[in-house]
């Protein structure tokens, strides 16, 4: 089957510390997104990532950094400079259509 | 700059009753608009999309929508809301196709259905 996957679905941290969030895709899509979710601001853009080897900051990059050295991969690193980390993070990728498929989400919890 | 506007945060109904969730967008150049569902701690689902040609869209699940451009707006309709509709929707809007596919979401609207 198709599709999205991420990993972990639940991730704990400590302050300080990176944690790196897996998003894995087999649609063959070149162009791959990272979302963050909180209660009540809807999802709001990460970094993306429209072919190999290149990848643009979004709306809410501070804190976070990605890589994208395979079409099927786009992890991404929440760093200790990322304050309020707590948070659902999405991954998608992005069809010729323009439709985006998203993956289950990574729940990460500062503790 | 483009931007979506989901009016109303929580929107409650009855089983049987019509659904209608509002959503008024911005956008300079014609829109791509998009219609999501999210079940608690899972992903987003499409629900439908409207890019060109018949402004009324029929998505999954009985819902639609009509894409309005005096009015800015991209309403998802139901005609008989069913228990297995409790979620929270969103909005959301891109430009057309040659772009960076970016999506700018509206802040959600839970949907309750009552028994």
């Amino acid at each position: 089957d198709g599709g999205i996957t991420q990993s972990p679905k639940y991730l704990f941290r400590k302050e300080g510390q990176n944690v790196t969030l897996s998003c894995e895709q087999n649609l063959n899509h070149d162009a791959m997104y990272w979302y963050r979710q909180d209660p009540g601001q809807g999802l709001r853009l990460i970094y993306y990532s429209q072919i190999v080897n290149d990848f643009q900051k979004g709306d809410i990059a501070e804190g976070y950094s990605v890589s994208r050295e395979k079409k099927e991969s786009f992890p991404l690193t929440v760093t200790s400079a990322q304050k309020n980390p707590t948070a659902f993070y999405l991954c998608a990728s992005r069809d010729r259509d323009n439709e985006q498929f998203f993956g289950p989400g990574t729940r990460l919890t500062v503790l | 700059a483009q931007s979506v506007t989901q009016l109303g945060s929580h929107v409650s109904v009855s089983e049987g009753a019509l659904v209608l969730l509002r959503c008024n967008y911005s956008s300079s150049v014609p829109p791509y608009l998009f219609w999501y569902v999210q079940y608690p701690n899972q992903g987003l689902q499409l629900l439908l999309k409207y890019t060109t040609g018949a402004t009324l869209v029929k998505g999954i699940n009985g819902f639609e929508a009509e894409f309005k451009k005096s009015e800015t707006s991209f309403h998802l309709t139901k005609p008989s809301a069913h228990m297995s509709d409790a979620a929270e929707y969103f909005c959301a809007v891109s430009h057309g196709s040659g772009n960076t596919g970016k999506l700018i979401f509206g802040q959600g609207t839970t949907l309750q259905v009552k028994p």
